[in-house]
């Protein structure tokens, strides 16, 4: 069966460069969701999308934006990155249609700031 | 306001013995769900189980069984005659019923299964 697919998997940048992650959805899901992951701790939501619109914000940075397009697959911006960053960021998504609650992850994409 | 507990940071055990995960959970909706997910040392989360807050029936599922306690606010999970492989973080999360369904994970018990 499709998993959610993220890209890149591994990515090092440097302090105040930007970095964008992609992911795209399992067909036919509808809502995508955005994780961060730091060393030792549980990931931590940042953003949701719905049908392309932004539907529940957490703790995102502001250098965060993102944005899911009309093929439902979405893209988190970072800008500025501060040695802070340094995470695994996980994608998920679900499909809304049938009462489906269950979000499936992607593999991750680990970012490193140096 | 939502919370995940997973009391035990770290366990370790003997392969093939029992063990168990306990979870305690706080939300203020009627409506909710629980999940277990595993994440081994490649990093991926895996999904394993999701409970409906209306649903207090046990599961078991090979060597994986759950127990949700409603009047206990509690998910605990057990995995019997554990393998060198179940080597894991397992996380119990949470999610409301509402439309903004974000998951709150608990902060994840790091299983050690020692051959």
């Amino acid at each position: 069966a499709a998993g959610v697919i993220q890209s890149p998997r591994h990515l090092i940048k440097e302090k105040r460069e930007t970095a964008t992650l992609k992911c795209y959805p399992i067909p036919r899901h509808d809502t995508v969701y955005w994780y961060q992951q730091g060393p030792g701790q549980d990931p931590q939501f940042l953003i949701s999308f719905y049908e392309k619109m932004q539907s529940d914000k957490g703790s995102i940075p502001d250098r965060f934006s993102a944005q899911q397009f009309s093929d439902y697959h979405s893209e988190l911006n970072m800008s500025s990155l501060e040695l802070g960053d340094s995470a695994l960021y996980f994608c998920a998504s679900r499909a809304t249609s049938g009462g489906q609650r269950t979000q499936y992850f992607g593999p991750g994409t680990r970012l490193l700031v140096l | 306001a939502q919370k995940v507990t997973q009391a035990q940071t770290e366990i370790s055990v003997v392969e093939k013995e029992d063990v168990t995960l306990d979870c305690v959970y706080e939300t203020r909706d009627t409506t909710y769900y629980l999940f277990w997910y595993k994440q081994p040392p490649s990093g991926e989360l895996v999904f394993l189980i999701r409970r409906n807050s209306f649903d207090e029936q046990n599961e078991i599922s090979g060597r994986y069984s759950w127990n949700f306690q409603k009047s206990t606010s509690s998910f605990n999970f057990t995995i019997t005659a554990s393998q060198v492989v179940d080597s894991a973080v397992y996380f119990c999360a949470l999610s409301e019923g509402n439309r903004d369904d974000k998951i709150i994970f608990g902060k994840g018990t790091r299983l050690h299964i020692l051959p």
